[in-house]
């Protein structure tokens, strides 16, 4: 089962590019790195999701090196809506394992 | 239209009732979940559905129990609540046939249980 740590809180300015960064030591072959926002008083909503290298969308940017035991979400130029708590999961694809583990996340607060 | 609604969205009850939370998606997903925040906002799976078939049965009290009358619903009932069941429960839907988050996870509001 793959644990994931990131850090509990982080801040950040308005305009600043923030990375959160994520390790998972014992990822396996079949794992994606998945991560999730959480707005105060709301549901999580999904950010972005990658297997290795470099994964962009029009929120985020996942980069993830070669031995990918660690990642790194990246948000260019936050703003105080950014202002959450980000959750790196690893989730296990094929076969009939895998759990889904969110944990305490990583809550970035945004400043003007 | 809401994708994932929850019902009710607080709930304040005393010890040894019992309670249900409703959850409905109009995603036509075939994988519905719950989850368990607590004060420390710790997220945590509780079950996972596909199917109507139980997929994920973490570890948590008897006192819970999912039921799925059909694929778009799931709801969770809790008998004997006690003050450590206070938290906020998300219902969850996916699309993926695994019960296990491999595709997008789309979220309901969350219900507030208190439990006094």
């Amino acid at each position: 089962l793959a644990k994931t740590t990131q850090p509990i809180s982080m801040d950040s300015y308005e305009g600043q590019e923030v990375n959160i960064t994520c390790s998972h030591n014992n990822i396996a072959t079949n794992d994606y790195i998945t991560w999730y926002q959480q707005f105060p008083s709301q549901g999580p909503r999904f950010i972005i999701q990658g297997y290795k290298t470099k994964v962009t969308n029009e929120v985020a940017s996942l980069f993830i090196p070669a031995d990918r035991k660690s990642s790194t979400l990246s948000l260019p130029r936050v703003s105080l809506s950014d202002t959450a708590v980000y959750y790196c999961l690893v989730i296990k694809y094929g076969g009939s394992q895998g759990n889904l583990i969110f944990g305490k996340g990583t809550k970035l607060s945004v400043k003007p | 239209d809401t994708a994932v609604s929850q019902t009710p969205k607080y709930l304040v009850t005393q010890m040894g009732n019992d309670k249900s939370i409703k959850c409905e998606q109009n995603l036509g997903h075939d994988t519905m979940y719950w989850y368990k925040q607590d004060s420390k906002k710790f997220l945590k799976i509780m079950f996972s559905y596909n199917n109507k078939e139980l997929i994920i049965n973490e570890t948590v009290p008897n006192r819970f129990s999912p039921k799925s009358p059909d694929k778009a619903h799931l709801n969770l009932h809790i008998n004997s609540l006690e003050l450590g069941d206070s938290a906020v429960y998300f219902c969850a839907s996916s699309q993926d046939g695994s019960g296990r988050g491999r595709t997008t996870q789309y979220f309901g509001p969350g219900t507030r249980l208190t439990v006094l």
